[in-house]
C-alpha cells in the first residue's frame, strides 16, 4: 500500500530562520511527488513536481529535493507570508489518484 | 483563470439528514474528485469520476455516494449524515491524465453534523 508520512506535524520559526520539512514515502513505482501549499480556508495550491531521485526545484524561498525514500522542502530565510500548511502527495505508476501526507503546519513569527 | 467552485462553504446539519455538496468546474475537465480533510489525517479520496455518469470508489467511500449528470458538476451525497462525517470536504478536477500539477482544488466545504 502506498504511504506518505510528513514531519514535523507543526513547526514554528522566527522570520529568517531556515529549516526543512520532510516527506517520507513508500510507493510502487513513483510517477511523481508533489508539494502543495494550503492557506487557512482555502484549497491546496500546487508548488512543485519531482519525478526522480536527485531532482531539485526552486521557487523564491522554497526548494524541494527528492531521494528514493523521501523529499525535503527547504525554506530559506522565511517570511511571515510563508506561514501555511504544506502538503506532500505521491502518484504511483498507473494509479489514477494521489496519496497525500498529513501535512506540516508552518508558522513564521515576525 | 481556472475555477472549481463549491457552492456551500459552511453547513450545519443534523444527524440522519441527507446532505448534498455541490461542485462545479469551468475547465471542461474530464476528471473530478471528492476528498475529505481531517487534522492529522491529510486528504483522503472518497470518490472520483472520469466521465459523465462514471464513478469509482476512493479510499473511504462508506457512507457517501456521488452523482455526475453533467461534465461540469460533481455532487457528493451523504445519505444519512453522522457526526463522524463532520469534516472539511474538498472538490477537485483535472484533465484525463491525472497528475499532481494539473489537479485544481476548490476552497472547501466545512460540514458540521450535530
Amino acid at each position: 500500500e502506498d504511504q506518505v508520512t510528513q514531519s514535523p506535524e507543526a513547526l514554528r520559526l522566527q522570520e529568517g530562520e531556515s529549516s526543512s520539512l520532510n516527506c517520507s514515502y513508500t510507493v510502487s513505482g513513483l510517477r511523481g511527488l508533489f508539494w502543495y501549499r494550503q492557506d487557512p480556508g482555502k484549497g491546496p495550491e500546487f508548488l512543485f513536481t519531482l519525478y526522480s531521485a536527485g531532482e531539485e526545484k526552486e521557487k523564491e524561498r522554497l526548494k524541494a529535493t527528492l531521494t528514493k525514500k523521501e523529499s525535503f522542502l527547504h525554506i530559506t530565510a522565511p517570511k511571515p507570508e510563508d506561514s501555511a500548511t504544506y502538503l506532500c502527495a505521491v502518484q504511483a505508476g498507473g494509479a489514477q489518484k494521489l496519496v497525500f501526507g498529513q501535512g506540516t503546519r508552518l508558522t513564521i513569527n515576525p | 483563470d481556472v475555477k472549481v467552485t463549491q457552492s456551500s462553504r459552511y453547513l450545519v446539519k443534523r444527524t440522519g439528514e441527507k446532505v448534498f455538496l455541490e461542485c462545479v468546474q469551468d475547465m471542461d475537465h474530464e476528471n473530478m474528485f471528492w476528498y475529505r480533510q481531517d487534522p492529522g489525517l491529510g486528504l483522503r479520496l472518497i470518490y472520483f469520476s472520469y466521465d459523465v455518469k462514471m464513478k469509482e470508489k476512493g479510499d473511504i467511500p462508506e457512507g457517501y455516494s456521488v452523482s455526475r449528470e453533467k461534465k461540469e458538476r460533481f455532487s457528493l451525497i451523504l445519505e444519512s449524515a453522522s457526526t463522524n462525517q463532520t469534516s472539511m470536504y474538498l472538490c477537485a478536477s483535472s484533465p484525463p491524465t491525472i497528475s499532481g500539477n494539473t489537479i485544481y482544488f476548490g476552497e472547501g466545504s466545512w460540514l458540521t453534523v450535530v
